[in-house]
């Protein structure tokens, strides 16, 4: 079976830009999850979706940050405009029901200069 | 506010030493307890998880877990850890009260195996 399939891996931009990234999560997973890992932050929960439902969006940063889940397989995490303290790797992560573990994508690792 | 709290940031260790990561949580219901590795340049892997039943639990690659209702605990061991276990480790709590699917991860502990 396929994972969490996310895009791009890499993304190097400049600052004002925007910028977007992309998830698949696991084929039948209700719940999809946005998290953004820095050396100084840590992981960090943006926020999540139940049956394609923004659920807890308390840990947005700022306007700036939008996510979307138009269906069961597809999410998008944008930041317009983007800055270069956004910098980090970001994590989409999808888990069938409440309670089971999350099944983590490879990341995204977006660099703004 | 619920809080996981890992003891140690930053472990190092030489190989064949063990190992005893601890974790604390803060909330008071039932709870889904997981540890996630996540290894240089990853992303994060499920270690082992508990649910119910016997309160200590193995995970793969040698590692188990022990929960402590009483002390709101759920340390990782690992009787002898390798080099390849170098990689960091995050403790996260599902509160099952809240039928949420949300985890609540701990700030993470780097585990550093010298060969």
């Amino acid at each position: 079976d396929a994972g969490v399939i996310q895009s791009p891996r890499h993304e190097v931009t400049e600052m004002g830009q925007e910028v977007t990234l992309r998830c698949k999560p696991i084929s039948g997973h209700d719940y999809l999850f946005w998290y953004r890992q820095t050396m100084m932050r840590g992981l960090e929960l943006l926020i999540y979706f139940n049956n394609n439902v923004p659920i807890d969006d308390s840990g947005m940063p700022e306007d700036r940050f939008s996510a979307k889940m138009p269906n069961a397989s597809f999410s998008t995490l944008k930041i317009q405009p983007s800055e270069p303290r956004d910098s980090a790797v970001y994590f989409c992560a999808s888990t069938p029901t409440a309670g089971q573990p999350q099944h983590f994508g490879d990341g995204t690792r977006l660099s703004i200069l | 506010a619920q809080s996981v709290s890992q003891h140690n940031h930053h472990v190092i260790l030489s190989e064949a030493a063990s190992l005893e990561l601890g974790c604390n949580y803060s909330y008071g219901g039932t709870v889904n307890l997981f540890w996630y590795v996540q290894y240089p340049g990853q992303h994060l892997q499920l270690l082992l998880k508990y649910f119910s039943g016997d309160p200590l639990v193995k995970g793969i690659k040698g590692f188990e877990a022990e929960f402590i209702k009483s002390k709101f605990s759920f340390n990782l061991r690992k009787p002898s850890v390798q080099w390849s276990d170098t990689a960091e480790y995050f403790c996260a709590v599902n509160p099952l009260g809240r039928n949420t699917g949300k985890l609540i991860f701990g700030q993470g502990t780097t585990l550093q195996v010298k060969p």
